[in-house]
């Protein structure tokens, strides 16, 4: 029978242009988030974490934005390149004191060159 | 640092034989993780460790699963008897406890005939 696969949410964003891409969590105890990006064939790599004391993070190119009251992540990847073209996954970890951390589904990011 | 290191990077095996997935995680990291990424279920955390100890096993789906970590520097998953529904690609993660940033290896592809 036909597989069906999770559906992945999908943005295309032409290249050089800035892209915005969100994450709902449900966990009010979640005091530390981070975003991941997973390139085809490859592992899921750091991108930026932000703590549940903050609501913005700056890196190179890419900012978080934390919003807790209504449990909403987003990341900002600027002057988008083709090499940004992947999976972003978001992930929260509670404050209880486990490592485990809980990822979102992902969205897949194309950039159109 | 040459990151998480996991082999073999790719796996083809027949039902019924036993696989062993190793890892070996960051110099210093404390916490060592094993997740499974399907095409169906996305990124699954399986089982942690912390100081070499099983922390939180919950996430192993069967009791053909089983995963040691009889050192700092190492740690094994092993399937036994594989199925082919155990086809996925397994990752192992490091993360040291003065950050909370999990590390993830490139996966291992496992395919069972």
């Amino acid at each position: 029978g036909e597989s069906v696969g999770l559906h992945l949410p999908t943005l295309s964003v032409q290249e050089g242009d800035n892209s915005i891409i969100n994450c709902a969590y449900s966990n009010s105890a979640s005091d530390y988030f981070i975003w991941y990006k997973q390139e085809s064939g490859k592992g899921p790599q750091f991108i930026i974490d932000i703590r549940s004391n903050m609501d913005k993070r700056q890196g190179q190119r890419v900012t978080v934005l934390l919003n807790k009251t209504v449990k909403h992540l987003s990341l900002q990847i600027a002057a988008t390149q083709p090499g940004d073209s992947a999976v972003y996954f978001c992930a929260e970890k509670d404050s209880f004191g486990n490592e485990k951390l809980t990822f979102g589904t992902g969205t897949r990011l194309t950039i159109i060159p | 640092d040459a990151g998480v290191i996991q082999s073999p990077r790719h796996e083809v095996t027949e039902m019924g034989q036993e696989v062993t997935l190793r890892c070996k995680p960051i110099s210093g990291h404390n916490s060592l993780f094993w997740y499974r990424q399907t095409m169906m279920r996305g990124l699954e955390l399986l089982i942690y460790f912390n100081n070499n100890v099983p922390i939180d096993d919950s996430g192993m789906p069967e009791d053909r699963f089983s995963a040691k970590m009889p050192n700092a520097s190492f740690s094994t998953l092993k399937i036994q008897p594989s199925e082919p529904r155990d086809s996925a690609v397994y990752f192992c993660a490091s993360l040291s406890h003065s950050t909370d940033t999990q590390y993830f290896g490139p996966g291992t592809r496992l395919t069972v005939l």
